[in-house]
């Protein structure tokens, strides 16, 4: 069975703070997504990656998948209270996907 | 824009009743997946389907069934809820991403709760 563990499981920042997210396994994946869910709401995709060793930025997050394909990390710099949320990563192969069991990010004003 | 919506926000039932979970995409997306979201345990698949009528069990599809007879809805259905199915139901349709990929649109979500 594929697993994906996360790390930290809750977080809780002041604003302007940096801060990085792990998240882990044994086994490796084709493409490794991070997503974002804010209270009531669906998750909703930030970032795919699919080449080990990747680097990619969105604003303020940068996301990088391991060279072996096995683990990624997602790092927020000066964190901001709209980042406020639970943080997803999930592999995929064979057309689903695996989820970790999410980082919950709090960032406080 | 994808867009996923879901029949009810809210839902409160007793012990024993059916239960019916809707959701529709709008992107003609041929994959569909309903999750059950539970803390500390993340997003677990109950089942998924890549076509009308075709339908795969995920890892957790006891005490649930689904169906998908048009391309844009797919239903889970409780035949016989109970409280340990309490929970946040999230349906996904997906499109191929890049590399290879698959990306996943997801709705808002049905808070059930099982009395």
């Amino acid at each position: 069975t594929q697993l994906l563990e996360q790390s930290p499981q809750f977080l809780s920042i002041q604003e302007g703070e940096n801060l990085t997210v792990y998240c882990n396994s044994s086994s490796v994946f084709s493409s490794l997504q991070w997503y974002r869910q804010e209270p009531g709401e669906g998750p909703v995709l930030l970032v795919t990656v699919v080449t080990g060793g990747e680097v990619k930025k969105l604003k303020r997050l940068t996301f990088q998948f391991g060279d072996a394909r096995k683990d990624s990390s997602l790092h927020i710099t000066a964190a901001q209270p709209g980042d406020t949320g639970l943080y997803l990563c999930a592999g995929g192969n064979t057309g689903k996907l695996i989820f970790g069991q999410g980082t919950t990010l709090q960032v406080k004003p | 824009d994808v867009k996923v919506t879901q029949s009810s926000r809210y839902l409160v039932k007793r012990t024993g009743e059916k239960v019916f979970l809707e959701c529709v995409q709008d992107m003609d997306h041929e994959n569909m997946f309903w999750y059950r979201q539970d803390p500390g345990l993340g997003l677990r698949l109950i089942y998924f389907s890549y076509d009308v009528k075709m339908k795969e069990k995920g890892d957790i599809p006891e005490g649930y069934s689904v169906s998908r007879e048009k391309k844009e809805r797919f239903s889970l259905i409780l035949e016989s809820a109970s409280t340990n199915q309490t929970s946040m139901y999230l349906c996904a349709s997906s499109r191929p991403g890049t590399g290879g990929s698959v990306e996943q649109y997801f709705g808002p979500g049905t808070r059930l709760t099982v009395t």
